[in-house]
């Protein structure tokens, strides 16, 4: 069966400082993998997504990065945390398939200060 | 523009019945899903429509009116752990998944 982590599960990190975020998914081959963000009692917002290794789209304009160096791993980044990049950031990977259901990881609540 | 309305809060007693509402305005239409998030956790997959209709699955069941841009899904027999949030997410022309803001289910004994 297929299963998607994150890490770290949470972080505290200052204004100014760097982030890398990874999610790796496995028992699975060429997934498309999504990065999203969820501010507190918000929806989701789609922030990149990937259908091959490093092919990445990006939906928002901003700050973050998103890489893809492995087939089932996915990294955010970025070089310099700013206040309003504070929430809840989720990894998901489908299949691509009729439906292309996506699922979800455990997910990283980040905290800048 | 795209757009999905769903109310934002609702309170159900233990044991009773619930229709959570989704209405959307997007451009083009190739399915509806739904998700469920505790507080806390990641959104968690509960049903897939594309066709008009009810689709069951056990307590849940999910309705699809595609001439009228609206789905509900349905809850049966609440119990406390159904509290959480409930997702509605649309998929439009591009196949890109368009997200409602969630509606909070808040169960009472």
């Amino acid at each position: 069966s297929q299963t998607i982590h994150q890490w770290p599960a949470t972080l505290v990190q200052p204004v100014g400082s760097p982030l890398s975020l990874e999610c790796t998914v496995e028992g699975t081959s060429n997934p498309n993998l999504y990065w999203y963000r969820q501010a507190a009692g918000r929806g989701l917002q789609l922030l990149f997504y990937s259908v091959g290794i490093g092919q990445i789209s990006s939906e928002v304009p901003q700050n973050l990065s998103a890489s893809r160096p492995q087939d089932r791993q996915f990294i955010l980044s970025s070089k310099k945390l700013l206040l309003s990049d504070s929430g809840f950031y989720l990894c998901a990977w489908s299949s691509g398939g009729d439906t292309d259901t996506q699922y979800f990881g455990p997910g990283t609540r980040l905290t800048v200060l | 523009g795209q757009n999905i309305d769903q109310p934002t809060e609702m309170t159900a007693t233990e044991g009773a019945i619930v229709q959570i509402n989704c209405t959307y305005q997007t451009s083009g239409f190739n399915g509806l899903f739904w998700y469920q998030q505790h507080a806390g956790e990641a959104p968690t997959f509960l049903s897939y429509n594309v066709l008009d209709g009810l689709e069951e699955k056990g307590r849940f069941s999910s309705f699809l009116s595609r001439s009228k841009g609206y789905s509900y899904l349905l809850l049966k027999e609440l119990q406390m752990k159904d509290s959480a949030s409930y997702l509605c997410a649309v998929v439009d022309s591009n196949y890109q998944l368009i997200w409602g803001a969630g509606t909070k289910l808040i169960i009472k004994p």
